[in-house]
């Protein structure tokens, strides 16, 4: 099973500053199968950016992901309020084990 | 519009069975992979187990938590997917979402979720 660590667990930033997400993966992730996923209170999650890089079909261009074999990186350019929220990485590679992070919680400073 | 909606949830008492439905509309349920995934309280996400499509074997595989315990099955003539889930277990306490992977192979569709509350 592939284990993949968010950090940082929480990030507190300010509206309008950049925000850089990790994700960690225990081994590589195959055909660069790394989808994000933000979640915001009482709602279920929204894909965001899947293989890799590629933004999710109504996704602002203010996101975008990178990476490539255990390293991943999500990056909110400039933030609006409305992306406070926690945010999990997966790793949809080694199917049937599919695996999320364990998440980064996104908050105002 | 693809919506996902699942139905089903409530208070049951350790080793008891309770089966999770959900109503799928706004794509051709019957080529998707459909998927379930769990957060308990406060935690993160855990993927459960999907269904393949009936061209694709219609097989099924399952998260070790629980295998052998819960089973994934679909209706394709009713647009439905369904969770049946037996010797339940406190710690399978819960909002349980179903979920349409798409092509990529990510979960591009979520429902609303359904509590599952696991007490005695």
């Amino acid at each position: 099973e592939i284990v993949l660590t968010q950090s940082p667990g929480t990030l507190s930033l300010s509206p309008g500053e950049r925000a850089t997400l990790s994700c960690r993966a225990s081994q590589s992730v195959s055909s660069d199968y790394l989808a994000w996923y933000q979640q915001k209170p009482g709602q279920a999650p929204r894909l965001l950016i899947y293989g890799v890089s590629s933004r999710a079909i109504g996704i602002p261009d203010r996101f975008s992901g990178s990476g490539s074999g255990t390293e991943f990186t999500l990056t909110i350019s400039r933030l609006e309020p409305e992306d406070f929220a926690v945010y999990y990485c997966q790793q949809y590679g080694s199917s049937p084990l599919i695996t999320f992070g364990q998440g980064t919680r996104l908050e105002i400073k | 519009e693809v919506q996902l909606v699942e139905s089903g949830g409530g208070l049951v008492k350790p080793g008891g069975s309770l089966r999770l439905s959900c109503a799928a509309s706004g794509f051709t349920f019957s080529n998707a992979w459909m998927i379930w995934v769990r957060q308990a309280p406060g935690k993160g996400l855990e993927w459960l187990g999907h269904i393949k499509r009936v061209t694709d074997g219609g097989t099924t595989d399952y998260a070790a938590p629980v295998k052998g315990r819960f089973t994934i099955s679909r209706d394709d003539s009713r647009n439905t997917l369904y969770l049946q889930m037996n010797s339940l277990k406190i710690e399978d306490t819960a909002v349980y979402y179903c979920t349409k992977q798409s092509l990529s192979g990510s979960f591009d569709s979520w429902g609303q979720g359904t509590l599952v509350t696991v007490s005695s």
